[in-house]
């Protein structure tokens, strides 16, 4: 079974910077993999922030950047902001179908 | 501006078929440009992809659901359908239709409806 994981918690600093990361049980994940990135706040619906690895959508803020780090997906944002707090699901493609990683709570504290 | 809004029943007996209706507006779901899909997400869990379809009527599936699951499109509707048979508590979750592009899932999400399964 496709699992793809991601760290369940991290805590960050206003203003500092913090990398997410997202890896995949199958091996490394490559550009291949067409890693998306997704922000969820408690009583909403999920807004993409990333899509092919390093994509920002119109409406991503531009302390929001994706890459590949050690065979991961990575998410960092730069320059944290309060209203950053939110969970953030990873998205990685195999073949014909997605799989979700479980998703990181950020705390900005 | 592309939206996309869920309608369907929100209380299904287990064993059932869920069935629930995402309909397109601002956009042509006849687009070449766009892949419609559903997500769900279980009551205080993470997100699940269900699976997703083209205009066409070329779809792809979660493989963990794809003995249950089966998505359509109706174009001269501008409407896709989610159906899921056999229902059980575990398919309790607020389902999302979402709008997909080349390697960009879900870039625009409905608000989603909670169906719960419960006799």
């Amino acid at each position: 079974q496709t699992v793809v994981t991601q760290e369940p918690s991290l805590t960050v600093s206003p203003g500092g910077t913090v990398t997410l990361t997202c890896a995949s049980t199958t091996g490394a994940v490559t550009s291949g993999s067409y890693s998306n990135w997704f922000q969820q706040k408690p009583g909403q619906a999920p807004r993409a922030l990333i899509h092919n690895t390093n994509n920002k959508h119109s409406w991503t803020p531009a302390r929001f950047s994706g890459s590949l780090l050690g065979g991961k997906a990575a998410l960092t944002l730069s320059g944290v902001q309060p209203e950053d707090e939110a969970e953030y699901y990873c998205l990685l493609f195999y073949d014909t179908f997605w799989v979700f990683g479980g998703g990181t709570k950020l705390t900005v504290l | 501006q592309l939206q996309l809004q869920e309608s369907g029943p929100g209380l299904v007996k287990p064993s059932e078929t869920l069935s629930l209706i995402c309909t397109v507006s601002g956009a042509s779901i006849s687009s070449s440009h766009y892949y419609w899909g559903w997500i769900r997400q279980p009551p205080g869990k993470g997100l699940e992809w269900i699976g997703n379809i083209y205009y066409t009527g070329s779809a792809s599936y979660n493989p963990s659901l794809k003995s249950r699951v089966t998505i359509s499109v109706d174009t001269s509707k501008s409407q896709f359908s989610l159906h899921l048979s056999s229902v059980t508590a575990a398919d309790t979750a607020v389902y999302y239709c979402v709008s997909d592009q080349l390697g960009a899932v879900a870039g625009t999400w409905g608000q989603g409806i909670l169906v719960t399964v419960s006799s």
